[in-house]
């Protein structure tokens, strides 16, 4: 069964710093790899999507890549501002339809 | 820019009871979805919905859960005896054409359970 970890849980940093969240999943047989935004109570906004045969997206501020044989991506913010606060999932698509969501990282970002 | 719906966005029921949540998936979207995620848990796959037929469900969609597309725009989840372990935020979610591309979520609906 598809296992998606997210690392750190937690992050805190300064405004204007660059910063870097991790996903992982154990079954490399993905179709493709979506990055989400969780506002406290609220639903998930999708920032980025690479499909299986892509090694990265790029959105603003945002790059994520995907390296799918070692069973990893990685979502860059650059410049990060108070409004990036937030808490980003990293969902992956085995199957036909669903997707296996990590824990998330909870990211708060200092004025 | 379109958006998923729910309705309501927060639902109060006692154990045992029936609940239908509600979802206005994007209009030219095909493949629809639910999903629920527990407070402090994973976002977990419940059913996902396309040409009128469920294509797939997880383990946690058992008897007592249902969807329907009772007409061309709305998308419902039903809960038949609600349970206390039912507490919990439902999403909503729908993706174009072949399920592949983005998903889109709603809101959601917490539902809590007495």
């Amino acid at each position: 069964k598809q296992e998606v970890t997210q690392i750190p849980a937690a992050l805190s940093v300064p405004e204007g710093e660059n910063l870097v969240l991790n996903c992982s999943f154990t079954d490399s047989a993905i179709y493709n790899l979506q990055w989400f935004r969780q506002d406290p109570g609220k639903g998930l906004t999708s920032l980025l999507l690479i499909q299986s045969s892509q090694r990265e997206q790029t959105s603003g501020r945002l790059n994520a890549s995907l390296d799918k044989s070692s069973g990893r991506s990685t979502l860059y913010i650059a410049a990060s501002q108070p409004g990036d606060s937030a808490t980003y999932l990293c969902a992956v698509q085995t199957g036909a339809n669903n997707l296996f969501f990590g824990t998330g990282t909870r990211l708060t970002v200092i004025p | 820019e379109p958006e998923v719906t729910q309705t309501p966005s927060h639902q109060v029921t006692q154990m045992g009871q029936e609940v239908i949540l509600r979802c206005v998936p994007i209009s030219n979207h095909l493949y629809f979805y639910w999903y629920r995620q527990i407070l402090g848990q994973k976002v977990e796959f419940l059913v996902s919905f396309y040409n009128n037929e469920i294509s797939e469900k997880s383990e946690i969609f058992d008897d007592q859960f249902s969807v329907e597309r009772p007409d061309g725009s709305n998308f419902t989840l039903k809960i038949r005896s609600t349970k206390l372990e039912d507490s919990a935020m439902y999403f909503c979610a729908s993706s174009e054409m072949t399920g592949l591309e983005t998903q889109y979520f709603g809101p959601g609906t917490r539902l809590l359970v007495l």
